[in-house]
């Protein structure tokens, strides 16, 4: 247990419903990142935090994803009109920054997510 | 051009050989690079972290740099059937982000 949590762990869902996906990072981390990855991929980028502000959004990544951080602590990644496609691992990592260097990131277990 | 590359394997080796683990990166403003060794089924965990040129050493584990040549390396000694995983490189970036590469499959046979 890395200390990062994320909810659900699975989600299923239909073509077109909206869902939400929580993250609870380390406490006292900083930065606090969302990932997407399928089978035989790395990681893919969507976008990450520092404290409350977000830094950047992956420009592959369409307007139906939106993701928060109120108050530097937990995330939600939350997903509108679902496709097919979005059909994926939803991974969630934070870090403590110091400095640009160190950016050692810790992961939480995912959330499996299934649009059929 | 992908900002970090590896090739997906899979890499099969015996028992006992050195595995080598080879990563390029397109950003020359990267300043750090990390391995993450990824089991199936199971999320990312940090393995080895290198940032000046040059080899780094941790247990069974080296990392190798050269930011002239834009290559990242991991070498595992003594491979055990244990090591079987998904090996990722991932580089921060000029932006100062983290973005990873599309992994190495590393098989061990026993």
């Amino acid at each position: 247990d890395t200390g990062v949590s994320q909810d659900p762990r699975h989600k299923i869902t239909k073509r077109g419903q909206n869902v939400t996906f929580r993250c609870d990072p380390i406490s006292e981390h900083n930065r606090l990142y969302w990932y997407r990855q399928t089978l035989g991929q790395g990681p893919e980028f969507l976008t990450y935090f520092q404290n409350e502000a977000q830094l950047e959004k992956s420009r592959l990544l369409s307007d139906r994803f939106s993701a928060e951080r109120p108050k530097g602590s937990f995330s939600t990644l939350e997903i509108q009109r679902t496709e097919q496609g979005d059909s994926a691992m939803y991974l969630c990592a934070s870090s403590l920054v110091l400095d640009r260097e160190d950016e050692k990131l810790f992961f939480g277990s995912g959330t499996q997510l299934s649009v059929l | 051009q992908k900002e970090v590359e590896q090739n997906s394997g899979p890499l099969s080796v015996p028992e006992g050989a050195i595995a080598s683990l080879n990563c390029t990166y397109s950003d020359r403003g990267s300043q750090s690079f990390f391995w993450y060794r990824q089991y199936s089924g199971k999320s990312p965990e940090l393995i080895m972290f290198i940032y000046s040129n040059g080899d780094k050493e941790d247990g069974r584990f080296t990392a190798q740099l050269n930011k002239a040549s834009q290559y990242v390396s991991l070498l595992i000694r003594d491979s055990q059937p244990s090591d079987s995983a998904t090996y990722l490189c991932a580089g921060n970036t000029g932006g100062f982000k983290t973005i990873f590469g599309a992994g190495t499959r590393l098989f061990v046979k026993a």
